[in-house]
């Protein structure tokens, strides 16, 4: 069954750019019509959806991180990544990606991976 | 701007029912989805399209939605069933998910 993996940096410098990549395993990413999710988790709070990348190559993103968010698909590596830009103490969070179907209900997730924003 | 609605906290006798909502103008127009999260690991798809288990996921979990109400009910509640839940909508352009409510079985 398809599996996803985040990978990237831990630790993330103030005013830097926060890259991760979600690789797709198990089946391929063009497929299917989903819609490849990033979701993000403050610690001790509640699920934030950051955007989606649907195979079209259509993108839409949270309107309160829009300015700062950009996600794209690597079809060759079977991967999908985000980028947010000038990040934060707030940007420190467990981000999650995720399969979305055409309902939007997220049925496969990543781990997670904790990025912590600090000089 | 929409929002939903989650108490923040349910508690529910071991092999009673408990009752999870999630409160949202009209969302009985739309499809609400459900998640279950563990401490430290990922959600999980538990209730989808209102009403509809992914393979897996116990008869025990039920949903319903109607209204300004959507509702995840958990039968013969599980020491296992402590978690939180999050319910979600999404109109294609924007997903949103409700603030979370963490279940507590006594």
């Amino acid at each position: 069954q398809v599996q996803l993996q985040e990978s990237g940096p831990g630790l993330v410098k103030p005013s830097q750019t926060l890259s991760l990549t979600c690789t797709v395993s198990g089946g391929s990413i063009s497929s299917g019509g989903y819609y490849w999710s990033w979701i993000r988790q403050h610690p001790g709070k509640g699920l934030e959806w950051i955007g989606y990348i649907h195979n079209s190559g259509t993108t839409y993103y949270n309107p309160s991180l829009k300015s700062r968010v950009t996600m794209s698909v690597d079809a060759s590596k079977n991967q999908f990544s985000l980028k947010l830009s000038s990040v934060t103490a707030a940007d420190t969070a467990v981000y999650y990606c995720a399969r979305a179907n055409y309902e939007g209900a997220m049925d496969v997730w990543g781990q997670g991976t904790t990025v912590t924003v600090s000089s | 701007s929409y929002e939903l609605t989650q108490p923040l906290s349910v508690s529910v006798a071991l092999g009673q029912t408990a009752t999870i909502t999630c409160g949202g103008d009209n969302i009985g127009g739309e499809n609400v989805h459900w998640y279950q999260q563990k401490p430290g690991q990922a959600p999980v798809l538990v209730i989808f399209r209102d009403s509809n288990r992914p393979s897996g996921i116990p008869e025990r979990f039920s949903g319903s939605n109607s209204g300004n109400t959507a509702t995840l009910t958990i039968s013969r509640a599980q020491a296992g069933d402590e978690a939180g839940y999050y319910c979600q909508v999404w109109d294609s352009t924007y997903v949103l998910f409700g603030g979370g409510t963490k279940l507590t079985v006594l």
